[in-house]
């Protein structure tokens, strides 16, 4: 079983709603991350915070606003998503940001569909 | 040139065979090297850490080069349970610690 937490495992959404996606962790790691992934492809880093402020926004669309209420939680808010967002989203984190030898864990990540 | 690159195979070998891949990374003063093992449909799971003094886990063995800006798994007497996707990650940026991900190598371990 996985220390990182994520719900829903999956998620079928039109592209005018609004959702959220949750990541909760309860090791203390005080860096945490979204990342997506496609088929066949590696993941792709989107957000990281470290101690609960957002560090780096690679470029992401506005539709994605990440949220980190503590430091045990990360979420994703999603909001106006278009088919080419379908994908698994992960969420991961490691204890201290960028520190050596600073391995991520990974939750098994919500499949996400876009109709 | 990608930051994070590695040959995504697959490399198809029977049980027992002795295999490696090989990593390279494009930043110099990348600190933090891992590779994680990613079975389909889920989620990247962590291998081991990769040291500058090379490390070693039951049949696995990974090494850094510097020099050559590379880092290698390497895998004795495959089994059919390591058939799998083998990711490297790589801090690209430095220090600053964006995790880079390589596109993943695919191993097919066959009786």
């Amino acid at each position: 079983d996985t220390e990182v937490t994520q719900t829903p495992k999956h998620l079928v959404m039109g592209m005018t709603n609004k959702k959220s996606l949750k990541c909760e962790q309860h090791m203390g790691h005080r860096a945490m991350y979204w990342y997506k992934q496609k088929a066949k492809k590696p993941p792709e880093l989107m957000f990281v915070y470290s101690y609960e402020k957002l560090s780096i926004n690679e470029s992401v669309p506005s539709r994605f606003s990440p949220e980190c209420p503590n430091s045990s939680l990360l979420n994703l808010h999603l909001h106006a998503l278009q088919p080419e967002d379908s994908a698994l989203y992960l969420c991961a984190s490691s204890l201290l940001p960028g520190g050596v030898d600073q391995p991520q864990h990974f939750g098994d990540g919500t499949r996400l569909s876009i109709l | 040139r990608k930051e994070v690159e590695q040959d995504p195979g697959p490399f198809n070998v029977p049980e027992g065979a002795t295999v490696a891949f090989n990593c390279t990374y494009s930043n110099s003063a990348s600190q933090s090297f891992f590779w994680y093992r990613q079975d389909c449909r889920k989620e990247p799971k962590l291998l081991m850490s990769v040291y500058s003094s090379g490390n070693e886990d039951g049949r696995f063995t990974a090494q850094l080069n510097r020099a050559s800006q590379y880092i290698s798994l390497l895998i004795r007497d495959s089994k059919l349970s390591d058939s799998a996707t083998y990711l490297c990650v790589v801090d690209a940026s430095g220090g600053s610690y964006i995790p880079t991900f390589g596109r993943g190598t695919s191993l097919i371990v066959h009786p």
